[in-house]
């Protein structure tokens, strides 16, 4: 079965510093790999994802991933906060024969003035 | 263009009730997937309709129960409450069933069960 791990359940950030939040996948299969991000009070929103076509995704708001099999990581970058980045940020993995797609715990970004 | 709407926003239940939580998918979309987010935890697969067929299910017990109409919107029904149900239950509709598909989220229900 398929899972993913955030490392680090709260990263903080100046404005204008590079935003790293880290995700771990375990597949058994070739995986499809998503990063939501979640608002106060709102559902999620998809940022990016990776369906085994380039390994940089771009997605909205500035922000990309990379997939790297060797590591199995898809870490989520952006190369300068902006104070309405602040949310919590989820990965999610899909694979296999099932449509149970897997979250993370999630990592809260907060961008400090 | 419409999204993913659900209801109701809130609601408050006693232990042993039952209820029921309604979506209605992205027009043009015909696979619901429902989904139950604790709080300071990630959401959790319940399962997925797709063209009125369950289409996957995850971890949840049968009194966990879901619907899909010709039109697409979706019910997930909820049978003898636990206090551990209570939970912010998000409901995302996609273009079809595959892996690869993009779901769009609605805002939830926040259901608390007393």
């Amino acid at each position: 079965a398929q899972s993913v791990t955030q490392l680090g359940s709260h990263v903080s950030v100046s404005e204008g510093a590079l935003v790293l939040l880290r995700c771990n996948y375990s597949s058994s299969v070739p995986p499809y790999l998503f990063w939501y991000v979640q608002y106060p009070n709102q559902g999620l929103q998809l940022l990016l994802k990776y369906t085994s076509a380039a390994t940089l995704v771009k997605g909205i708001n500035g922000f990309e991933a990379e997939f790297k099999k060797s590591e199995t990581s898809f870490h989520l970058t952006k190369p300068s906060a902006h104070m309405s980045d602040a949310a919590e940020y989820f990965c999610a993995v899909i694979g296999g024969n099932n449509n149970d797609m897997r979250f993370g715990a999630g990592t809260r970004l907060t961008v400090k003035p | 263009e419409t999204g993913v709407t659900q209801s109701p926003t809130h609601l408050i239940k006693t232990r042993g009730q039952q209820v029921t939580l309604r979506c209605s998918s992205q027009s043009g979309h015909n696979t619901v997937s429902w989904y139950q987010q604790a709080l300071g935890q990630g959401p959790q697969f319940i399962f997925q309709y797709y063209r009125e067929e369950e289409n996957g299910r995850g971890n949840f017990p049968p009194r966990f129960s879901g619907l899909q109409f010709p039109n697409y919107s979706s019910e997930l029904n909820v049978n003898a409450l636990e206090l551990d149900d209570s939970a912010l239950y998000l409901c995302a509709s996609s273009l079809a069933s595959g892996h690869q598909e993009t779901q769009y989220f609605g805002p939830g229900t926040r259901l608390l069960v007393l």
